[in-house]
């Protein structure tokens, strides 16, 4: 069965500096893999998602994520952090064949003005 | 579209009592999906539909709990009797065609079992 780990529950950074969420998983198959973002009060949204293919992906707001099967992870990455950027990251795992995501537990990303 | 609708944003009860959580997903969205969110467990799936079938219900923790789709536009999560430890939020999504797919989510219903 997948599963993802995301490493840190809480990540701060200043405002301005690199973004770096990291998610590692583990699947028997070439996964499918998701960052949701979770602002407060609100439900999840899709930041980006890897199916096949070039294995860097753009996602909305600035973010990128790249898969690397030799290391198993998938971290997303933001050149340089905004105040609005401060939310809950869900990193996410499925496999090909119409199987539901595994969700990571998420990190809280703060911003520091 | 107004997205995916859940009712209510916040429910406060006392164990025991009965608790419904309500769900309207996006209109034309063959799959709709209950997820359970707590600081201990994360983002937990609970039970999937696909028009309106329940596909699997593995993640239900117990008989107390109980999710319906009498039709595409509607869904119900049902705690009977609910227990503290089921205070969590309670996250519906919708699916256009398929599991992995994007899900869009609702805005949760926050419980609060006393």
């Amino acid at each position: 069965a997948q599963s993802v780990t995301q490493l840190g529950s809480h990540v701060s950074v200043s405002e301005g500096a690199l973004v770096l969420l990291r998610c590692n998983y583990s699947s028997s198959v070439p996964p499918y893999l998701f960052w949701y973002v979770q602002y407060p009060n609100q439900g999840l949204q899709l930041l980006l998602k890897y199916t096949t293919g070039a294995t860097l992906v753009k996602g909305i707001n600035g973010f990128e994520a790249e898969f690397k099967k030799s290391e198993t992870s998938f971290h997303l990455t933001k050149p340089s952090a905004h105040m609005s950027d401060a939310a809950e990251y869900f990193c996410a795992v499925s496999e090909p064949g119409n199987t539901p995501l595994v969700f990571g537990k998420g990190t809280r990303l703060s911003v520091i003005a | 579209d107004a997205g995916v609708i859940q009712s209510p944003r916040h429910e406060v009860t006392e164990m025991g009592q009965e608790v419904t959580l309500r769900c309207k997903p996006i209109s034309g969205h063959d799959y709709l999906f209950w997820y359970r969110q707590t600081m201990m467990r994360g983002l937990e799936l609970l039970i999937y539909f696909n028009n309106n079938v329940p596909i699997d219900d593995s993640g239900m923790p117990e008989d107390r709990f109980s999710a319906k789709m009498p039709n595409a536009s509607f869904s119900t999560l049902k705690i009977q009797p609910s227990e503290p430890r089921d205070s969590a939020v309670y996250f519906c999504a919708s699916s256009p065609t398929g599991l992995n797919e994007k899900l869009f989510f609702g805005s949760g219903t926050q419980l609060s079992v006393l």
